[in-house]
C-alpha cells in the first residue's frame, strides 16, 4: 500500500539549533516528491518539488534532499518565523492514473 | 489579487443540510483540486479536474459532487451533511497535473 511517513510528528529547537525533518515513502510510480508549509489557520504553502535521487533544493535557510525511499528537510539556524508544521507529498502514478498522498506533518516550534 | 480563493471561510450547518463551497483560481492554471483537511490535520485528496473534466476521483461518499463550470471554477457540492463531514476543505490549483500546487485559504466545515 502507499504510503508516507513524516517524522518527528513535532519538534522544538531553540533559535540557531539546526535540525532535519524526514519524510519515508513507499509508493510505486515515484513522479515528485513535495515538501509544504503550513501555518496555523492557512492553506500549504509550496516549498520545493524533487523527482529523482541524489536532488537537493535550497532556499534560505532550508535545504530539501531526496533518496529512492525518503526525504530530508534541513533546516539550518533557524528563526521563530520558520515555526509551522511541514508537511511532505508524493505524486505517485500507476496503470496511466496518478494520485497525490500526503503524510501528516512535523510540528515545528522555533523558540527564541 | 488572491490566486486561488475560497468561499465561505466558515460554514456551520446542521446534520441533514445540503451546502456547497466555492473556489476560483486568477492563475490561468489547468488543474485543481479538493482536499479534506481532519482534525488530525491529515491532508487527503478527494477529486482533481483538468480542463473541466474529472482525472482523480478517490473513494469519497457520493454526497460529494464536484462541478466545475469553467477552468477556472471548482465548486464543491455536499447533500445529507453529517458529523463527519466537519474538517477544513482546501481547494488546489496546478499549471498541469505533474506541478506544483497551489492553495487557497481552506473553509472550516462545522456540522452540528
Amino acid at each position: 500500500e502507499d504510503q508516507v511517513t513524516q517524522s518527528p510528528e513535532a519538534l522544538r529547537l531553540q533559535e540557531g539549533e539546526s535540525s532535519s525533518l524526514n519524510c519515508s515513502y513507499t509508493v510505486s510510480g515515484l513522479r515528485g516528491l513535495f515538501w509544504y508549509r503550513q501555518d496555523p489557520g492557512k492553506g500549504p504553502e509550496f516549498l520545493f518539488t524533487l523527482y529523482s535521487a541524489g536532488e537537493e533544493k535550497e532556499k534560505e535557510r532550508l535545504k530539501a534532499t531526496l533518496t529512492k525511499k525518503e526525504s530530508f528537510l534541513h533546516i539550518t539556524a533557524p528563526k521563530p518565523e520558520d515555526s509551522a508544521t511541514y508537511l511532505c507529498a508524493v505524486r505517485a502514478s500507476t496503470s496511466g492514473t496518478y494520485k497525490y498522498i500526503f503524510g501528516t506533518g512535523t510540528r515545528l516550534k522555533v523558540l527564541a | 489579487d488572491t490566486a486561488v480563493s475560497q468561499t465561505p471561510k466558515y460554514l456551520v450547518t446542521q446534520m441533514g443540510n445540503d451546502k456547497s463551497i466555492k473556489c476560483e483560481q486568477n492563475l490561468g492554471h489547468d488543474t485543481m483540486y479538493w482536499y479534506k483537511q481532519d482534525s488530525k490535520k491529515f491532508l487527503k485528496i478527494m477529486f482533481s479536474y483538468n480542463n473541466k473534466e474529472l482525472i482523480i476521483n478517490e473513494t469519497v461518499p457520493n454526497r460529494f459532487s464536484p462541478k466545475s463550470p469553467d477552468k477556472a471554477h471548482l465548486n464543491l457540492h455536499i447533500n445529507s451533511l453529517e458529523l463527519g463531514d466537519s474538517a477544513v476543505y482546501f481547494c488546489a490549483s496546478s499549471p498541469g497535473g505533474q506541478e506544483t500546487q497551489y492553495f487557497g485559504p481552506g473553509t472550516r466545515l462545522l456540522v452540528l
